[in-house]
């Protein structure tokens, strides 16, 4: 099965940070990658689909890049509004495996 | 708009079974596959089942296979998740998830329910 690896497990940044969070998968999964935002105590909401796809609705701050078994979710300009934890997904087969989850603090 | 709602969870010995619902609404239930993933208290979010649309294939983590029966009932909008012998260790939040674009499966979640607590305890 294919392992995705998320890193930092955890980060603190200030109001206006350019903030980077990565998710590498044991193999390669092309583009099949997703980024989703849990804030506490909420349900978990699409970001990015296609490794770099902004779902609608998702502020133009976040992006996503990479491909294979490397990629990133970026923050520029972290937002009060993004305390939250981050997870990728690799999600184009069986098992639709998760990263473990960046938790998103602001100093 | 689409709609999620869970329903069924609860308090259950080890060894017990529960089915979980998830009535949906919003969007043409027939051709979206259908997944459920859970969330242990304080720990991040596992994949647990996906079920297909037109060929009706299933597929399981390997911590529930054999345990866990995913199932869509597209005449009445409806996923459900039958969870036999039920250990400690699926003491969770199950959320049922629609995929992004309506294909056999294999997208994104872009849809979310609110999610159903299922305890496992003595």
């Amino acid at each position: 099965d294919i392992q995705m690896t998320q890193s930092p497990s955890s980060l603190s940044a200030s109001v206006g940070d350019r903030v980077t969070i990565t998710c590498r998968a044991s193999q390669g999964i092309g583009n099949n990658l997703a980024w989703y935002q849990q804030k506490p105590g909420t349900v978990p909401k699409l970001l990015i689909y296609g490794a770099s796809t902004l779902q609608s609705g998702v502020p133009s701050r976040f992006s996503g890049s990479g491909s294979g078994t490397d990629f990133t979710l970026t923050i520029s300009g972290l937002q009060p509004e993004d305390v939250a934890t981050y997870y990728c997904q690799k999600y184009n087969s069986a098992p639709r495996t998760f990263g473990q989850g960046t938790r998103v603090e602001i100093k | 708009e689409v709609q999620l709602v869970e329903s069924g969870g609860g308090l259950v010995q080890p060894g017990g079974s529960l089915r979980l619902s998830c009535a949906a609404s919003g969007f043409t239930f027939t051709f979206f596959a259908m997944s459920w993933v859970r969330q242990a208290p304080g720990r991040g979010l596992e994949w647990v089942s996906t079920v297909s649309t037109s060929d009706g294939n299933t597929y399981y983590a390997d911590s529930v296979k054999g345990r866990f029966t995913i199932s869509k009932d597209n005449s009445k909008n409806t996923l459900y998740l039958q969870m036999n012998s039920l250990r400690a260790e699926d003491t969770a939040v199950y959320y049922c998830a629609k995929e992004l674009v309506a294909t056999i499966w294999g997208d994104a979640f872009d849809a979310w329910g609110q999610g159903t607590m299922v305890t496992v305890s003595s």
